[in-house]
Order: structure tokens, then C-alpha cells, then sequence
């Protein structure tokens, strides 16, 4: 079954610092992650689409792709209040699927 | 970006009752929508994938007499909650692509079943 994990948190940083979210996934064949933001009640809104090894960047956000370890992450620079959310890891699967990790819950003290 | 329209945001209904879920692309179309259900404090499960004109896809447990997809234009899907019941009390969202690789989701629809 394909699975990807993520650490529930809460993650809790100081406004201005660095935010670091990690995300596992079992299928190797995956060729397409996905960073999504979801508020509390409110549909996931996408942040990041990374498809290659390396690093990608837009504004604060960064995201961080091993394929060989089976591993993404996000990094959320100068974090501020309004980040606080939940932060779904998504993969998509060869039939154009996305499975979601169960989210890791932000915080962003003031 | 792409949008897709959800309606209706938050629906209460009686035991037993059935309920419809429409999911549209507003700006594209879309041959491939996707409902997932999400309970509290839990990840999205993806329940089904609606083609149109064709038969939707539902994934292993899901029940396909209790929740019928019609997906019969390029621009909406509907859902259809049947005989619901307080288990299936839960927020249910469509997403749709633009291309393979990008999906944007619907606004959610909160069902509470009483």
C-alpha cells in the first residue's frame, strides 16, 4: 500500500524563524510531490510542486526533493503567524492520484 | 490559477435523506475530478475518480451504491451522499486538473448528518 508519512506535530517556532517540514513516502516510482496549506475548515491550497532532485524556491517557501531516500521536505523562511496551519505532504501515483500524508500541524508563536 | 467551485459549502440533513454535491470547473475543463473525504484531524482519502462520460473509479472500501458520481460534462461532477447517516457525517472535496500533473481543489462541503 502506498503510504506517506508525516510527523503530526504540533510544530511550534518563534515568529522569523525557520519552519523545517518533512514528509516520507514507500512508492519509488512517484514522480510528482506536492506541498498543500490547509487552514481550519477550509479546502488545501497548494504551495509547492516539486518534480526533480534539488531544491526549489518561491518566496519564503522552499521545497526539498531526495528521491533516493524517499524523502520532502518544506522550509518556510521568516515564519510569520498567518503560516500557522496544517501542511499536507501529497505524491502522486502513476494514475495521476494524489495520496496525502496525514498533515503536520504548524504553529507560529508571536 | 485554475478555480473550482464547490457548492453547497456546508449542508445539515435528517438521518436517511440524500444529498448532492456539485463540483464545477469554472475556467477549464476537466475529463478527471477527484472526491476525497477528510474527517476531523485526519488526512484527505481520496474515495473516488469521476470521468466524464464514463463510470468513476472508487477506491477499496468505498461503497459505490452509496455514494453515486456522475460526472456528465466536461465542467461538473456531482456527488451523491445516499441514505446518509451520522458515520457519514464528514467534509467531502472535489479537486480537478488542469494537465496531469496540478489538481485544485473545491472550497469542501461540511456535511453533518443528524
Amino acid at each position: 500500500q502506498k503510504e506517506v508519512e508525516q510527523n503530526s506535530g504540533p510544530l511550534s517556532v518563534p515568529e522569523g524563524a525557520i519552519a523545517s517540514l518533512n514528509c516520507t513516502y514507500s512508492d519509488r516510482g512517484s514522480q510528482s510531490f506536492f506541498w498543500y496549506r490547509q487552514y481550519s475548515g477550509k479546502s488545501p491550497e497548494l504551495i509547492m510542486s516539486i518534480y526533480s532532485n534539488g531544491d526549489k524556491e518561491d518566496g519564503r517557501f522552499t521545497a526539498q526533493l531526495n528521491k533516493a531516500s524517499q524523502y520532502v521536505s518544506l522550509l518556510i523562511r521568516d515564519s510569520q503567524p498567518s503560516d500557522s496551519a496544517t501542511y499536507l505532504c501529497a505524491v502522486m501515483d502513476s494514475s495521476y492520484k494524489l495520496i496525502f500524508g496525514s498533515g503536520t500541524r504548524l504553529l507560529v508563536r508571536p | 490559477g485554475a478555480v473550482v467551485s464547490q457548492h453547497p459549502s456546508w449542508v445539515i440533513c435528517k438521518s436517511g435523506t440524500s444529498v448532492k454535491i456539485e463540483c464545477r470547473s469554472l475556467d477549464f475543463q476537466a475529463t478527471t475530478m477527484f472526491w476525497y473525504r477528510q474527517f476531523p484531524k485526519q488526512s484527505l482519502m481520496l474515495m473516488a475518480t469521476s470521468n466524464e462520460g464514463s463510470k468513476a473509479t472508487y477506491e477499496q472500501g468505498v461503497e459505490k451504491d452509496k455514494f453515486l458520481i456522475n460526472h456528465a460534462s466536461l465542467t461538473l461532477s456531482t456527488l451523491t451522499v445516499t441514505s446518509a447517516h451520522p458515520e457519514d457525517s464528514s467534509f467531502y472535496i472535489c479537486s480537478a486538473g488542469q494537465g496531469n500533473e496540478k489538481l485544485f481543489f473545491g472550497s469542501g462541503t461540511q456535511l453533518s448528518v443528524l
